[in-house]
């Protein structure tokens, strides 16, 4: 079953922060976090395995709450490069397979 | 490295019409994967293979079938194009265990009239 992302859309000014949130109704081995531009293909952001780790690189980071079933995606002091179309992914039983959110839109503005 | 390469980029296709999307990838991947991406629905995945010679159904594979006859490609066929087929194409493809993200392709704009 497609994990549920909210918000559906998020519209920002430069240096705000957002947060995306992924939630599903099984049990998760994984989750990974991409992100796709208008016209252009998916871009691998992070995964996170079972064992409630939290990871990030520069303002973005997610963490992954084994026992709720549900990941965030935490952006910081957004620029306005983050504008995109947020997916995250979810594996349920390391199978390798990944089924994707519905997408979350974020507009940054200047 | 040109990572995963699909072809064609765009496509206009017939009703009843067949054709074949072709996925490519040098990155010696063990997995790959068949995605539809449909305004506010996602990437709803349509068949994926865990290593050459296998294939296994996803979310959506009615319409479809697909073969992996070498490890480097992955082929997705439309025996009879539907208007309900119309729809941005995504491979991608990863590593043997899901530690890692997966690499998508540019896709292929299908249009079926």
């Amino acid at each position: 079953q497609q994990p549920v992302q909210s918000p559906q859309a998020v519209i920002l000014r430069e240096g705000e922060d957002a947060v995306i949130n992924c939630s599903s109704s099984k049990a998760l081995y994984s989750v990974h976090w991409y992100r796709q531009k208008h016209g252009e293909a998916p871009v691998f952001l992070m995964i996170l395995l079972k064992g409630g780790e939290q990871k990030g690189h520069d303002k973005i980071s997610a963490s992954f709450n084994e026992k709720k079933q549900q990941s965030s995606l935490y952006l910081t002091a957004s620029q306005l490069s983050y504008s995109g179309t947020y997916f995250c992914g979810t594996d349920s039983g390391n199978t390798g397979k990944l089924i994707f959110g519905q997408g979350t839109t974020l507009q940054v503005k200047p | 490295n040109a990572g995963v390469t699909q072809t064609p980029k765009f496509r206009v296709l017939k009703t009843g019409q067949s054709m074949t999307l072709l996925c490519a990838q040098d990155m010696n991947h063990e997995y790959m994967y068949w995605y539809r991406q449909d305004p506010g629905m996602g990437l709803r995945l349509i068949h994926y293979s865990v290593g050459e010679g296998t294939t296994a159904k996803g979310e959506v594979p009615d319409g479809y079938n697909v073969s992996r006859l070498k490890k480097q490609n992955f082929l997705l066929g439309l025996e009879s194009a539907a208007p309900s087929q119309t729809s941005v194409y995504f491979c991608a493809s990863s590593d043997r265990h899901s530690n890692y993200g997966y690499t998508f392709g540019s896709g292929t704009r299908l249009t079926v009239v």
